[in-house]
């Protein structure tokens, strides 16, 4: 079945350093999404990517959806300790397009030294 | 402010009994709702689907007649865990779409001693 792979799995930076998370898909994705999850929370929605190659930017986080529509990144520039949290892609299930059943990633933990 | 609510946020219950967890979309009608499973520094993994109406969609591995779900209203499914054991102790997270967006309940944390 489909997989989607997340890495790091943890990241430690202390504030005002830059965060990147990637993501990879075993099969192409008609689109991906990124949630936030903070301690103790429910994860968030982010962002989604649709086209092939689009990047998009949320003030200080940038995200990226590869040419091939398998891969996708998370940056952070300048962390602040309010970014704390867990990071998630998300792509359709079986490659569809729907937004329902979604498989998610690991995860990345990010933890911010102040 | 918040779309999809969750009944209760935490319970704690004996092993061997039921537990009905409740997930309702606020002022929006979902005929598809999605229950998540997340164990601790986990990643999400999806349960089954619930319709509106019809059967729930079980994913491979989840045992129907354990989790039991119910979407009887256009605003409300439930998640009965049947039977709990201590191995069912994990965070339980329901989902419903509105628009293209997915909104995530605040989740429901099971605790079975």
């Amino acid at each position: 079945g489909q997989q989607v792979m997340q890495i790091p799995q943890y990241q430690h930076v202390q504030e005002g350093e830059d965060f990147t998370t990637y993501c990879n898909s075993s099969t192409t994705l008609s689109n991906i999404q990124w949630y936030k999850q903070r301690p103790g929370g429910h994860p968030v929605f982010l962002i989604q990517l649709v086209k092939s190659g689009e990047v998009k930017k949320q003030k200080r986080l940038t995200f990226q959806f590869g040419e091939a529509k398998k891969n996708s990144s998370l940056h952070i520039t300048a962390t602040q300790t309010t970014d704390v949290g867990t990071y998630f892609c998300a792509g359709p299930d079986g490659g569809g397009t729907s937004y329902g059943k979604l498989t998610f990633g690991q995860g990345t933990i990010l933890t911010v030294h102040p | 402010g918040a779309v999809v609510s969750q009944h209760p946020s935490r319970v704690i219950c004996k092993s061997g009994t039921s537990v009905k967890i409740e997930c309702r979309s606020l002022d929006f009608q979902a005929t598809t709702m999605f229950w998540y499973r997340q164990f601790p520094k986990q990643s999400l993994m999806l349960m089954a689907t619930s319709n509106e109406g019809s059967k729930a969609t079980y994913e491979q591995g989840v045992e129907k007649d354990k989790f039991l779900i119910n979407h009887a209203s256009l605003t409300l499914s439930t998640l009965t865990v049947t039977s709990a054991h201590p191995e069912d102790s994990s965070f339980y997270i329901c989902s419903a779409i509105r628009g293209n967006e997915q909104f995530f309940g605040p989740g429901t944390r099971l605790t079975v001693l």
